[in-house]
């Protein structure tokens, strides 16, 4: 059965470090999306692209977080420099394009602990 | 703003039923789904209701109440492996998905 795949699945920094996380999405899935999860709240959407392209970062903190899908397939969300409160479940999913009732197939996730 | 209501936490008891509600504020409105998410897991989707009414798939039914702005989920013959987090998300004006802080559901023997 076809997965989002994720890795690190757990990453521990220090402040000041940068650090970075990659997404494979399904294969033939155009539209990824980046997620930072809190715990006890819900998914908060950072960047979502369509092939190669960002439709919304209007949520990513731009000083420091930046997200790239090169190709329109992998993509990789870089956080420089990591300050503690980026501590999160970082989630990415991925689905078909179309309309709004395509579910979104999540990935295992990247825990990210910033000391 | 936009925002999801939900209740934080929900305990029921195995083979009973338990229903998880959702109130919403949204700057237009595509649709309603509903996420399962265990501890540690990532979200996996459960349904979507784009209009009013009642859908059912298996043990889980799905509610939509546009014109109140309302929704539930509802669970039947919990089992174990229900104990989760059930988020409710909504489809913005801009198609994107704004999510609840979801609903922990605690099913005791």
């Amino acid at each position: 059965e076809a997965e989002v795949a994720q890795s690190p699945r757990y990453k521990i920094t220090e402040k000041s470090q940068a650090v970075a996380f990659w997404c494979d999405p399904i294969s033939g899935h155009a539209t990824l999306y980046w997620y930072r999860q809190i715990l006890g709240q819900g998914p908060e959407l950072l960047v979502q692209f369509q092939d190669e392209s960002v439709v919304d970062d209007s949520q990513l903190p731009k000083d420091r977080f930046s997200a790239e899908r090169l190709k329109g397939v992998d993509s990789t969300l870089k956080i420089q420099p990591a300050e503690l409160g980026d501590s999160a479940m970082y989630l990415c999913a991925s689905s078909l394009p179309g309309g709004p009732d395509n579910e979104q197939f999540f990935g295992p996730g990247t825990r990210l602990t910033v000391l | 703003g936009q925002s999801l209501e939900q209740p934080s936490e929900v305990t029921a008891v195995e083979g009973a039923i338990v229903q998880i509600n959702c109130t919403y504020q949204t700057s237009g409105f595509y649709g309603l789904s509903w996420y399962q998410q265990h501890d540690g897991g990532a979200p996996t989707f459960l349904s979507y209701n784009a209009l009013d009414g009642l859908e059912e798939t298996g043990r889980f039914s799905s509610f939509l109440s546009r014109s109140d702005s309302y929704g539930y989920l509802l669970l039947q013959e919990l089992q174990m492996k229900d104990s989760a987090s059930y988020f409710c998300a909504v489809r913005d004006s801009n198609y994107q998905l704004i999510w609840g802080a979801g609903t922990k559901l605690i099913i005791k023997p």
